[in-house]
């Protein structure tokens, strides 16, 4: 099945820097990478995807690249501000066994701190 | 607010009880995914139930099951409940049948086995 390694596991920025979030994943087939960010007592919520068709996606200061042959993918936030402080995480949709499904996987996260 | 709910928010029992935990999806959305969430492993796939159907398996132990009603509403079971069951419980819905579909997730059971 697929595996989704994320690093780092915690990041700290100063506010006004950028960060940086990388992913990588096992399964070849996969070709839906959505990053999703989780506020303390809150679920998940999604706050940018790409497809495997598409080499990088942004959205104000949010992007996303996608590399399928090194079979990684990042995400980069900047002007980092005090409420981009979360647990990022990051995954990957890919085929469940028996192939005839999808299913995402994600990596353990990414704790990320913005410090005034 | 997602659009989804989930209840209780806590839940403390003792190893062996069993427990239920509820999870109403979006209006309008036909999926239901069930995840666990705990420090060293992260969100973990457990079900997916589509219309009613179960449409994808994930880690999940013989000790649990869920089902998916007519009205939508999941519930996820666990029984023979062990120490290592403590986690935070996420239910998650979408539209379809789950490719490249976005989720919405509740805000979770936190299930404290003692």
């Amino acid at each position: 099945g697929e595996n989704v390694e994320q690093h780092p596991s915690t990041l700290s920025v100063q506010e006004g820097d950028s960060a940086v979030i990388k992913c990588t994943y096992s399964d070849s087939a996969s070709n839906y990478f959505p990053w999703y960010k989780q506020e303390l007592g809150k679920g998940p919520q999604l706050i940018i995807d790409i497809r495997s068709n598409v080499g990088e996606k942004k959205d104000q200061r949010i992007a996303v690249t996608l590399n399928k042959t090194a079979k990684h993918f990042s995400l980069h936030i900047t002007e980092t501000q005090p409420e981009d402080s979360a647990v990022y995480f990051c995954a990957a949709s890919g085929p469940s066994s028996g192939g005839s499904n999808y299913k995402l996987t994600f990596g353990k996260g990414t704790l990320l701190t913005v410090n005034p | 607010d997602s659009g989804v709910t989930q209840t209780p928010k806590h839940l403390i029992t003792a190893t062996g009880q069993r427990v239920t935990l509820r999870c109403s999806p979006r209006s309008g959305d036909l999926s239901v995914y069930w995840y666990q969430q705990s420090l060293d492993q992260g969100l973990q796939f457990l079900i997916q139930y589509y219309n009613g159907e179960e449409r994808a398996k994930g880690n999940i132990l013989e000790r649990f099951s869920a089902q998916q009603f007519p009205d939508l509403h999941s519930e996820l079971n666990l029984s023979s409940l062990e120490l290592g069951d403590s986690a935070l419980y996420f239910c998650a819905s979408s539209v379809g049948r789950g490719l490249r579909e976005k989720l919405f997730f509740g805000s979770g059971t936190q299930l404290s086995v003692l």
